[in-house]
């Protein structure tokens, strides 16, 4: 089956634009959680979607605001993009995310990889 | 929040060596996941352990969680280039986002 996809895959912005971000994930997935991932910081959580509902954010600031469609795609968006937003961008599905009973495998996307100049 | 520690952050060895990365947390977890990300690629799981002590094992790759299910241990025998990424462990409870180590870069030089 086709796996998750995201995109775009590469893009620049200056700072102060804004970006969105979309993610398709697996077919039959309901759960898509965003993740941040620089060379410092390691992977960060960003938020998790469910069925158009956001279950679960991350520590980081209201500029970086999501969504989920009926279809479960998703899409993120950073506004008053900063320097320090360059950042591979992975988007993550699963059946049932953090309401399962046992922890899920995630099925990664190959991310978006954003510079902000 | 649970936080966990890898080491070595990088790591390059010769072809056929054998090599341990290790994952710590001050915190006990339900659960443990470790995954493989190739460079231009997102990060894929390899495997889940959730008993203290056990041991599991998928080819030439022996991952162990602790008795205390604080850490965890990747060896790899006889490393191929092919085994070349970042390897990354995760944890949490499972009603909770899983939250990554910083990972360890492993090199296999031919």
């Amino acid at each position: 089956k086709a796996g998750v996809t995201q995109t775009p895959r590469y893009l620049i912005k200056t700072r102060g634009q804004q970006v969105t971000l979309s993610c398709s994930p697996i077919s039959g997935h309901r759960s898509v959680s965003w993740y941040q991932q620089t060379p410092g910081q390691g992977l960060q959580f960003l938020f998790e979607y469910f069925s158009e509902t956001q279950r679960n954010k991350g520590n980081f600031p209201g500029r970086f605001s999501g969504r989920q469609f009926s279809n479960s795609r998703s899409e993120m968006n950073v506004s008053t993009l900063e320097l320090g937003d360059s950042a591979l961008y992975l988007c993550a599905s699963s059946y049932a995310g953090t309401g399962g009973v046992l922890r899920e495998e995630l099925f990664f996307g190959e991310g978006s990889r954003l510079t902000v100049l | 929040t649970q936080l966990l520690e890898q080491s070595p952050q990088f790591l390059s060895i010769q072809e056929g060596e054998n090599l341990t990365v290790y994952c710590n947390s001050s915190s006990v977890f339900s659960s443990l996941q470790w995954y493989r990300q190739e460079p231009g690629e997102g990060p894929v799981l390899l495997v889940t352990v959730v008993t203290g002590g056990e041991v599991k094992k998928l080819k030439r790759l022996t991952f162990q969680f602790g008795d205390a299910r604080k850490d965890s241990s990747l060896h790899i025998t006889a490393a191929q280039p092919g085994d070349t990424g970042l390897y990354l462990c995760a944890g949490g409870p499972g009603n909770t986002p899983l939250v990554f180590g910083k990972g360890t870069r492993l090199s296999v030089i031919a």
